[in-house]
């Protein structure tokens, strides 16, 4: 069975400041797929990464890094330098036979 | 190339009446899901199709039903409805397989009174 989790329910950092968002995921496929979306108030889910289970580099997109760790089952997401607008819903998922979405986690970011 | 489209976009219903959704999915994409969101229960998955036949199908009573057209155009209809059906409800789309991901609508948000 696949399963994600985002132990982080909500967070909270004033801006300016890095954010580290985890997830962990479980899963028995050997080819899989890792996501990131942002879900803002507006309601609609971003797509924000794909990385593929081949495929364990790390990835910088401006102010946003993930690290994907295949021996711990993680792919945690950080926002540097972080700003209100990051302020969303973020969810991990999982795409191999199914796909699976984790809890999400709410970050907040203060001015 | 243009997204996936929702609509409505904001729906009120009153408890015991249906209501229909529909989604077009981007051009060329051939899968569409469709999930609930609800501040308690997170996103949950309703159903997928893929060339019009039912591929997968999540854990909801039989008031929740699906069809795709020849075009990849899905619709969701909800019958009986109930206070708790109240949600935003995303429509997905992906070219084939569930492991290249998706992109998803803009939702409905249906509320029941």
């Amino acid at each position: 069975a696949q399963k994600v989790t985002q132990a982080q329910t909500e967070i909270s950092v004033v801006e300016k400041e890095d954010v580290t968002l985890d997830c962990v995921y479980e899963t028995r496929d050997t080819t899989y797929y890792l996501f990131w979306y942002k879900q803002p108030p507006s309601g609609e889910l971003v797509f924000l990464i794909r990385r593929n289970s081949f495929d364990e580099q790390n990835e910088i997109s401006g102010r946003y890094s993930w690290n994907f760790q295949k021996s711990t089952s993680s792919f945690n997401f950080t926002i540097t330098a972080s700003q209100v607008v990051d302020s969303a819903v973020y969810f991990c998922a999982l795409g191999g036979q199914n796909f699976v979405f984790g809890p999400g986690t709410r970050l907040s970011v203060l001015p | 190339k243009a997204g996936v489209t929702q609509t409505p976009r904001y729906l009120i219903k009153t408890r015991g009446q249906q209501v229909t959704l529909s989604c077009s999915p981007i051009s060329g994409h051939r899968s569409v899901s469709w999930y609930q969101q609800t501040p308690g229960q997170g996103l949950q998955f309703l159903f997928e199709y893929f060339s019009e036949t039912q591929r997968n199908k999540g854990n909801f009573p039989g008031r929740f039903s699906g069809r795709q057209f020849s075009n990849s155009r899905s619709e969701m209809n909800v019958s009986t409805l109930e206070l708790g059906d109240s949600a935003l409800y995303l429509c997905a789309s992906s070219p084939g397989q569930p492991v290249y991901g998706y992109t998803f609508g803009s939702g409905t948000r249906l509320t029941v009174v």
